[in-house]
């Protein structure tokens, strides 16, 4: 069974600070995500990867950046964050052609 | 970007009734159709796909069916049971590795 974990399920922080959500996978996939949930609105897309340290911009990738240093592991950091990045960030991960594995989201909460 | 929507936005069905969901989109390069299903403060999980080379596809009492010329796929759940009770996701790829989400779909099973 494919498992994703993000290290944080709930945070908070204060407005100009560096977040860091991490994202770990075990299934060797070599796609990586980062969604972001927000009521009526459904998942956009931050960020994706491809393979490692390779990353391709999605719907909306401003505000943010990502690192994947290592196959398994995908890095969402906030640079600095704002009120409006207050969300449900979603992780996943993907083999090949096959649908989107999650992990149980991280919930931040912006100050 | 792809257009996709989603109806109806919240269903409310009696236990053991059938359920329907449609989902349109609008680029006709897409070739692969998801469904997710999230209950409440969980991930959304994948519950069934298709490809663009089938027309239907069934998983005990759930099925889903493509319709490309009319750019339009279903997800039809049989003899509903209140663990059915959840957010329901359509999300056909447009480009590689990316899904565009509908906005959802509250499906609520009465027992």
């Amino acid at each position: 069974d494919v498992k994703v974990t993000q290290s944080s399920r709930y945070l908070v922080k204060r407005t100009g600070e560096k977040v860091f959500l991490e994202c770990v996978q075990d299934m060797d996939h070599e796609n990586m995500f980062w969604y972001r949930q927000d009521p009526g609105l459904g998942l956009r897309l931050i960020y994706f990867s491809y393979d490692v340290k390779m990353k391709e911009k999605g719907d909306i990738p401003e505000g943010y950046s990502v690192s994947r240093e290592k196959k398994e592991r995908f890095s969402l950091i906030l640079e600095s964050a704002s009120t409006n990045q207050t969300s449900m960030y979603l992780c996943a991960s993907r083999l090949g052609g096959s649908g989107l594995f999650f992990g149980e989201g991280s919930r931040l909460t912006v100050l | 970007g792809e257009n996709v929507e989603q109806h109806p936005s919240t269903l409310s069905v009696q236990e053991g009734d059938s359920a329907v969901i449609k989902c349109t989109y609008s680029d006709s390069a897409s070739n692969y159709f998801p469904w997710y299903k999230q209950e409440l403060g969980k991930r959304p999980q994948l519950i069934i796909d298709i490809r663009s080379n089938v027309g239907e596809k069934k998983d005990q009492r759930i099925a889903v069916t493509l319709n490309k010329t009319a750019k339009h796929f279903s997800l039809h759940i049989t003899e509903t049971q209140p663990e059915d009770s959840a957010v329901y996701f359509c999300a056909p790829q447009y480009n590689f590795n990316k899904f565009y989400f509908g906005s959802g779909t509250k499906l609520n099973v009465k027992p």
